[in-house]
C-alpha cells in the first residue's frame, strides 16, 4: 500500500488567499484524522472523520477551517480566508479501527505570508 | 478527558548510552498507549503500542515501554542509543475514537 498522500508537500501563499489540504487514506481504514503541528501548541487534534462522517471537530480552530470527506478514499481541509497565524505543518493519518495505530501523512507545510 | 505528559522537552545522551523517555497519561479507562517517533520533515511513525497484556512492550529499533497503571506511566527505554535515533518522540494515548499526544521529546545523541 502507498500510505496515507497528503498534498501538496510545501504551499506558500498571502494572507486573504484560500487554501486547500487534500489527503487520500489508506484503503480500508475507517477512521481519517487531520492534525496540526506547531513550535508552540504541538500536536493538535482539528477534526476526525468514521466512515466518512465528521464525528469531532472541536479542535477546528474557527470557522475559517472547515474539512470534508466525500468519500472513503478523499478528504479536504480547507482554510478561507488564511492567515499568518496559520501557518504549521498539516497533518492527515488513517486508522483501522477505534484507538488503533495512526499512518501518518508526511505533511502540507503551510506558509502564509 | 483523555491527556498525555512529557515532562522532558529535550534530552541529550551520549551515543552507546542508555535512554529513558518519560510519559505520563490520564484517561479514564484503560489506555491504549503509544510511542511515535519524527524525523525532521517526516510525518509520525509508530515505535510500539500496549494495548493489554504484557505491561513491557516491544517495538522497532530496538526500543521498548513499560505500562505501568499505579503510575500513570509508559515510559521509552533503549539500552544503547545509536546516532539515527536523534530524533522527536511523542507519547500518544487513545482509545476513545481520537488520539492525544504529548508536546513531544526531542532526544539529541552526541558522538
Amino acid at each position: 500500500d502507498a500510505g496515507v498522500i497528503q498534498s501538496p508537500r510545501h504551499e506558500v501563499t498571502e494572507m486573504g488567499q484560500e487554501v486547500t489540504l487534500r489527503c487520500k487514506p489508506i484503503s480500508g481504514h475507517d477512521y481519517l484524522f487531520w492534525y496540526r503541528q506547531t513550535m508552540m501548541r504541538g500536536l493538535e487534534l482539528l477534526i476526525y472523520f468514521n466512515n466518512n462522517v465528521p464525528i469531532d471537530d472541536s479542535g477546528m480552530p474557527e470557522d475559517r477551517f472547515s474539512a470534508k470527506m466525500p468519500n472513503a478514499s478523499f478528504s479536504t481541509l480547507k482554510i478561507q480566508p488564511s492567515e499568518p497565524r496559520d501557518s504549521a505543518v498539516y497533518f492527515c493519518a488513517s486508522s483501522r479501527r477505534s484507538g488503533g495505530e495512526l499512518f501518518f501523512g508526511e505533511g502540507s507545510r503551510l506558509t502564509v505570508l | 478527558a483523555q491527556s498525555v505528559t512529557q515532562p522532558d522537552i529535550h534530552i541529550t545522551v551520549s551515543e552507546g548510552a542508555s535512554l529513558e523517555l518519560r510519559c505520563n497519561y490520564s484517561y479514564g479507562a484503560t489506555p491504549y498507549l503509544f510511542w511515535y517517533v519524527q524525523s525532521p520533515g517526516q510525518g509520525l511513525q509508530l515505535l510500539l503500542k500496549y494495548f493489554s497484556g504484557d505491561t513491557l512492550v516491544q517495538g522497532i529499533k530496538g526500543f521498548e515501554a513499560e505500562f505501568k497503571r499505579s503510575q500513570s506511566s509508559f515510559n521509552l527505554r533503549k539500552p544503547s542509543v545509536h546516532w539515527s535515533d536523534a530524533a522527536e518522540y511523542f507519547c500518544a494515548v487513545g482509545g476513545n475514537n481520537d488520539m492525544r499526544f504529548g508536546a513531544g521529546t526531542r532526544l539529541t545523541v552526541k558522538p
